[in-house]
């Protein structure tokens, strides 16, 4: 099955300044790259997806690079604010409901 | 407001206990999952529902129980727990199984200590 390693496991990063996590996956097959953020006491929630057709993606301060031949992808958060501290999964899969997701990475931003 | 919700948010149970975790989900989505959410751990897929149809249960041991009777509520029966199984229980919702553009809308989750 797909397995999916996560780096850093976790990140402090000064507000203002940028944060970058990368993942890698094993099955090439996989078409379809999520990222979840988990705030304290809630569940996740979906922030960015891209699938292998597409190589970047961008929605305001998030970003999301994909790079199927050396099967990694990476989430970009420009201008941290306070409010971006939480937990954020990367997952991958071959269709849109088995995701196998990475271990997560515990952002700090530092006012 | 989450359109996921789940009950309770905390559970402590024994290990001869039988309790029952309950999701309701009001987005009109057609399929449902449960996900286990360990310390440091990727999540892990337990079970998922289409249609109220189980389409995958992923090597989970019999103590734990789904019931799914509509598209818009999915349960976890709980029985002779073991403490490992300790957790985060994350109930999930899509609009559909295997299609582009339907991702994952989770509920808050229920945390379990079983003792």
């Amino acid at each position: 099955g797909e397995n999916v390693e996560q780096h850093p496991s976790t990140l402090s990063v000064q507000e203002g300044d940028s944060a970058v996590i990368k993942c890698t996956y094993s099955d090439s097959a996989s078409n379809y790259f999520p990222w979840y953020k988990q705030e304290l006491g809630k569940g996740p929630q979906l922030i960015i997806d891209i699938r292998s057709n597409v190589g970047e993606k961008k929605d305001q301060r998030i970003a999301v690079t994909l790079n199927k031949t050396a099967k990694h992808f990476s989430l970009h958060i420009t201008e941290t604010q306070p409010e971006d501290s939480a937990v954020y999964f990367c997952a991958a899969s071959r269709d849109d409901y088995k995701l196998s997701f990475g271990a997560g990475t515990t952002v700090t931003v530092r006012a | 407001e989450t359109g996921v919700t789940q009950t309770p948010r905390h559970l402590v149970m024994g290990m001869t206990n039988k309790k029952s975790l309950k999701c309701e989900q009001h987005l009109g989505h057609n399929a449902m999952y449960w996900y286990k959410q360990s310390a440091k751990k990727p999540l892990e897929l337990m079970f998922v529902y289409s249609l109220e149809e189980r389409v995958e249960n992923n090597s989970v041991p019999s103590r734990f129980s789904p019931e799914c009777p509509n598209s818009s509520h999915l349960f976890l029966h709980l029985h002779t727990l073991q403490p490992e199984d300790s957790a985060l229980y994350l109930c999930a919702s899509s609009q559909a199984v295997g299609i582009f553009g339907s991702p994952l809308h989770f509920g808050n989750g229920t945390r379990l200590t079983v003792t």
